[in-house]
């Protein structure tokens, strides 16, 4: 079975600033997708940033990169520049069962602060 | 023009009841799901469905029954309705060809409360 581990429940930073989301996964398969996806306070899901395993080069999208080491079954997100509207959970997600199913991290809550 | 649309997005019901959400994508997507998120934010699979065949069903209590009566389409059926049950279920598609590479879009989700 496949886990997935978000270690910090709450962060803050300051509007701005760069901030590191971290994720750790475990699994047994050698090819898989890793994904970020936010919660804002309106509730809905919103992919942030997505990884296939067998890239080693780094995904990036705009102010949002990640940083992703294989070995170490890692997958941090790094928001550079933070804004308000960066605010909101942000979950982990690894894709298994061939593609039918997500399977979440418990989440992060981020607090953007002026 | 919302891609994957939930009906309701806010329902409120007694203990006991049975109730239905609805759930429609216009993506052209071949794989829909149903999720929980309960009072933590914790997001976990419930039902997931491929071309209206049933693919995954994650221990999940006989009162749930999705169903599923085009590929457009997946609803959720709840008999029964306890207090546990209270939670915001959120209806995602996508396309799927077995690798796992394509994105899930999710509807707006819907909260359930039961008293």
């Amino acid at each position: 079975a496949q886990t997935v581990t978000q270690s910090q429940p709450e962060m803050s930073v300051q509007e701005a600033e760069t901030v590191t989301l971290s994720c750790t996964y475990d699994t047994s398969e050698s090819n898989y997708y890793l994904f970020w996806y936010k919660q804002p306070p309106s509730r809905q899901m919103i992919l942030v940033i997505r990884q296939e395993a067998y890239k080693q080069q780094n995904a990036t999208e705009n102010r949002f990169s990640v940083n992703f080491q294989k070995a170490a079954k890692s997958f941090s997100l790094k928001i550079s520049d933070s804004q308000l509207g960066d605010t909101a959970m942000y979950f982990c997600a690894f894709m298994k069962n061939s593609g039918y199913a997500l399977n979440f991290g418990k989440g992060t809550s981020l607090l953007v602060t002026p | 023009d919302t891609a994957v649309s939930q009906t309701p997005k806010y329902l409120v019901t007694q203990m006991g009841n049975d109730k239905s959400i609805k759930c429609e994508q216009n993506l052209g997507h071949d794989t829909m799901y149903w999720y929980k998120q309960d009072s933590k934010k914790f997001l976990k699979i419930m039902f997931s469905y491929n071309n209206k065949e049933l693919i995954i069903n994650e221990t999940v209590p006989n009162r749930f029954s999705p169903k599923s009566p085009d590929k457009a389409h997946l609803n959720l059926h709840i008999n029964s309705l306890e207090l546990g049950d209270s939670a915001v279920y959120f209806c995602a598609s996508s396309l799927a060809d077995g690798t796992g590479r394509f994105e899930a879009f999710f509807g707006q989700g819907t909260r359930l409360t039961v008293v």
